[in-house]
């Protein structure tokens, strides 16, 4: 069965980095983009980007560009988001979803979900 | 402020038909398909809708999705207590600096 992974919760202070995992199986990795979600404490969803299973490209969100970095490792099958110059309001819960990236199958599995919390 | 707009709130009791907006623009919904997520509190999205109408396998008929220009919707009809959770719309968007957009979430209450 297809299952997304993530990595264990995570506590940086202001201005490190964060790298989250996501461990994909159950399916041919390469056939299938990821995206990256992130929902702040009672807000909603944010998108924050796309990588492609198969050839690596990736589209990030304007606001994040310059900060986040998407790879994955085939070898693996694991995605990883690594975010830095980590503020307050990077307090959030990060998600990994199969799909997306303008696919017409949406994001149809979701990881577990990694709460990263930026405090001093 | 979210490029998709959605009601804040909506309510019904069991058994009604709910419906839940998504309006966009040219840009987005008018150029893509829109996908909707359920959530629950404490856990991840799930996939409600994609393709504008089409249900993944375990999704009960109750939901359904349309589209008509800029603007998307999604119908819940025999609602149920379990329903009550937050639904977001999605979509691409292909102006200059593109990508995905969430609508900014609708939290059902079922009375």
């Amino acid at each position: 069965q297809v299952q997304l992974v993530q990595s264990g919760a995570e506590v940086k202070q202001p201005g490190a980095s964060v790298k989250v995992s996501c461990k994909a199986s159950g399916y041919p990795f390469t056939s299938y983009g990821l995206t990256w979600v992130r929902q702040a404490p009672g807000q909603g969803l944010e998108w924050m980007g796309w990588i492609s299973g198969y050839n690596g490209k990736t589209k990030s969100a304007e606001k994040l560009q310059g900060r986040v970095t998407m790879t994955t490792d085939t070898s693996t099958t694991t995605a990883y988001m690594e975010l830095r110059s980590l503020r307050s309001d990077d307090t959030a819960v990060y998600y990994c979803a199969r799909g997306g990236g303008g696919s017409y199958l949406g994001m149809d599995y979701w990881g577990q979900g990694t709460q990263v919390i930026v405090s001093s | 402020q979210s490029v998709l707009t959605q009601p804040p709130s909506a309510s019904g009791t069991p058994g009604q038909r709910v419906t839940i907006s998504c309006s966009g623009s040219n840009s987005n919904i008018g150029t893509n398909t829109v996908d909707w997520y359920q959530q629950l509190p404490g856990t991840a999205p799930k996939l409600l809708i994609y393709g504008n109408n089409q249900r993944p396998s375990g999704v009960p008929d109750r939901f359904s999705g349309s589209k008509s220009g800029t603007s998307a919707s999604l119908s819940i009809s025999g609602l149920q207590s379990e329903d009550e959770a937050d639904y977001y719309c999605t979509t691409w968007d292909d102006s200059l600096n593109g990508g995905g957009i969430f609508g900014g979430g609708t939290k059902l209450t079922v009375l």
